[in-house]
């Protein structure tokens, strides 16, 4: 799987657009961007994933740069419980154990 | 609500005792993981296992870690014997492979284990 670089750490004002960046210039054609979070003491939480076109759930906006080298998490309206550790993941889809390799991640803090 | 559950939530232990930690995984899913979180080393894949069969265990210390899973119900992680270490929490996810679509991994609550 293609290695990410992700700032180590991040503040967003609540209420604000929160832009989480994430560069993954080895990305092959087959491999997806993942994202998932972790709030202080739970597991992971999956967030949004992309091949190459702009995504958007209920949780997140994931949009891929055209050559698909790095990409920006966006959380629209950023409180106070999205404070966490966001963790870009790249992977092949259909890996044969669909395993997921945690970097460190940017820890995003969302103040008052 | 369907989740994945841990037990024990917290387990304080002495050094040389054999440690067992239980994972629930979601009902229908087909692949489990272990994964072990540090300050230091961040979350490690430790195993994993697809229709209960192990997959990779490349991760984990062979001398001392085991992993199984019994039946589809119940997979558990054992240290035998635990060291200071050790000390870490462990996660357990699951999911469902081989559908066509996006498998997530859905991930437990965690067992944080303190080895003295």
């Amino acid at each position: 799987d293609a290695k990410t670089t992700q700032p180590t750490s991040m503040d967003c004002a609540e209420g604000r657009a929160a832009n989480l960046p994430c560069n993954h210039s080895t990305i092959s054609g087959n491999e997806y961007v993942y994202w998932y979070r972790q709030i202080h003491s739970q597991g992971p939480q999956y967030i949004i994933h992309g091949l190459k076109n702009n995504e958007t759930n209920e949780m997140a906006s994931l949009i891929i740069t055209e050559d698909r080298k790095s990409s920006t998490l966006i959380l629209p309206h950023a409180t106070l419980r999205d404070t966490a550790v966001y963790y870009c993941i790249v992977r092949a889809r259909y890996n044969a154990g669909n395993m997921l390799t945690f970097g460190g991640g940017t820890r995003l803090m969302v103040k008052p | 609500d369907a989740r994945v559950t841990q037990t024990p939530r917290d387990k304080v232990t002495e050094m040389g005792q054999e440690v067992t930690m239980r994972c629930q995984p979601i009902l229908g899913h087909n692949t489990v993981f272990w994964y072990r979180q540090t300050m230091m080393q961040g979350l490690e894949l430790l195993a994993y296992f697809r229709n209960r069969a192990p997959l990779d265990d490349s991760g984990m210390p062979k001398d001392r870690f085991s992993a199984e899973m019994p039946d589809a119900t119940l997979a558990t992680l054992k240290i035998q014997p635990s060291e200071p270490r050790d000390s870490a929490v462990y996660f357990c996810a699951s999911g469902l492979a081989g559908t066509g679509g996006y498998n997530e991994q859905f991930f437990g609550p965690g067992t944080r284990l303190t080895v003295l």
